[in-house]
């Protein structure tokens, strides 16, 4: 099947700061990405729908200032935290589909102190 | 209501079992229906994916999809300790790769050696 390399696998930082965590179709072009939020032993909630060259749809309740995404080509899509808090804290996911099958990335795991 | 609707568990197994999966879900309009794998701290893997309704078998793996009483369910034949996940069921209006994945929660699976 087609691969979504996501990067980086975790990261650590300080309240305050902002993260930013790529996902790379590597061998097939996304139109379209997906990023999902997973708490704990709870299933995938979908943030967002990332559209190369233009602007993402936000699922309801998801902050854009707060979760800014960015899909300037056909391979790459971006999700940056800014001023990340602790409640912020959580798994992320991209997802990229090619024709009827949706591939994902191996998971951000994402630790605000 | 949720649009899918899919026991958490936790299931416990012996080795060489056989395993049923199983999700319900609202929306008749749903016609791409999907299995997914997760390990712990892993993003989701691919199992198998049926379009409408019908049987599909994988090796050890058989997806079912009845769209007349809008379930799915998906077995797991001769289970091994390595089939130890979570399993999320998911589905999509549309073929589409712009269309979006509505999951159920996920069942954790246990196979016990």
């Amino acid at each position: 099947g087609a691969v979504v390399s996501q990067h980086p696998s975790w990261v650590i930082c300080k309240s305050g700061t902002s993260v930013k965590i790529e996902c790379r179709s590597l061998d097939f072009q996304a139109t379209t990405m997906f990023w999902y939020r997973q708490f704990p032993k709870q299933s995938l909630m979908l943030m967002a729908t990332s559209n190369e060259g233009s602007k993402a749809t936000y699922e309801q309740g998801v902050e854009k200032d707060k979760f800014l995404i960015n899909h300037a080509s056909l391979t790459l899509s971006t999700l940056t935290v800014t001023s990340a808090h602790p409640e912020d804290s959580s798994f992320y996911i991209c997802s990229a589909r090619e024709k009827l099958e949706a591939f994902f990335g191996q998971g951000t795991r994402l630790t605000v102190v | 209501q949720k649009e899918v609707e899919q026991d958490p568990g936790p299931l416990s197994v012996p080795e060489g079992a056989i395993v049923s999966l199983n999700c319900t879900y609202s929306n008749s309009a749903f016609q791409y229906f999907m299995w997914y794998r997760q390990y712990s701290r892993k993003g989701p893997e691919l199992l198998m994916y049926t379009y409408s309704s019908g049987n599909k078998e994988d090796g050890r793996f058989t997806a079912q999809v009845d769209k007349s009483s809008k379930y799915i369910s998906l077995f797991i034949r001769d289970s091994q300790p390595s089939d130890s996940a979570t399993y999320l069921c998911a589905m999509t209006l549309y073929g589409g790769a712009t269309n979006k994945l509505i999951f159920g929660t996920g069942t954790l699976l246990a196979v016990q050696p």
